[in-house]
């Protein structure tokens, strides 16, 4: 079946530092993936999507990159900050389906 | 992007009575999500509700516990029926603009059964 796992564990980091978040998939082949950013008591807000033909994607201070032969894609925060602490959800999407499944989450703390 | 309304934002119910989730949406959208979140966990889709018939339900969940309606292309609710402590989550509307576009969530209705 569909397997989805990020970091299991909290990641702490300090203020200023490069946050990386892993997203490991197996049993399937997404054509896209797209990060989620979830705070406390609130539904998730969509940060990116990259495509299976982009080995990179930016956004201000984030990026993503994914290797659809190691299966797995990297989420980075750069110059991290207290207000970047949230849980960061990954999902892999296959083409032409509506079902999204949603990876475990990591939760991310930045220290000041 | 869509703005969704989800209501209650959070109840506590008595085991064995049913509780009814709203979700409003400000335009209207073609697909249309709930998804649960137990504590500590990630989402899980429990059905998707389609306009004008049957929801489609995930494995694990069926109609008679969580009955779904979706009058038109703007508004859904969820109930859950006959509740259980097992049942204490967070139910999450979520909409989809238009193919593989990201997913719109409401802030969710916390539940507890006692």
């Amino acid at each position: 079946s569909q397997k989805i796992e990020q970091n299991s564990e909290a990641l702490n980091i300090q203020e200023g530092k490069t946050a990386t978040l892993t997203c490991n998939y197996t049993n399937y082949s997404p054509a896209y993936l797209q990060w989620y950013r979830q705070d406390p008591g609130r539904g998730p807000v969509f940060l990116l999507l990259i495509r299976e033909n982009e080995k990179e994607k930016r956004k201000e201070r984030l990026k993503v990159t994914f290797d659809t032969t190691l299966k797995q894609s990297l989420f980075h925060i750069t110059a991290s900050q207290p207000a970047d602490s949230a849980t960061y959800l990954c999902v892999p999407q296959g083409s032409g389906t509506y079902k999204y499944i949603f990876g475990t989450g990591t939760r991310l703390k930045v220290l000041a | 992007s869509a703005v969704i309304s989800q209501k209650p934002s959070r109840d506590i119910c008595q085991r064995g009575t049913s509780l009814t989730i709203q979700c409003q949406v400000d335009s209207q959208v073609t697909m249309m999500f709930w998804y649960r979140q137990q504590p500590g966990q990630s989402l899980t889709l429990i059905a998707t509700a389609n306009q004008g018939s049957e929801a489609t339900y995930e494995s694990g969940f069926v109609i008679d516990k969580f009955p779904i309606s979706r009058p038109n292309l703007t508004f859904s609710t969820l109930t859950v029926s006959n509740m259980s402590p097992e049942d204490s989550s967070i139910y999450l509307c979520s909409v989809q603009e238009q193919g593989e576009s990201p997913l719109h969530f409401g802030n969710g209705t916390r539940l507890t059964v006692t």
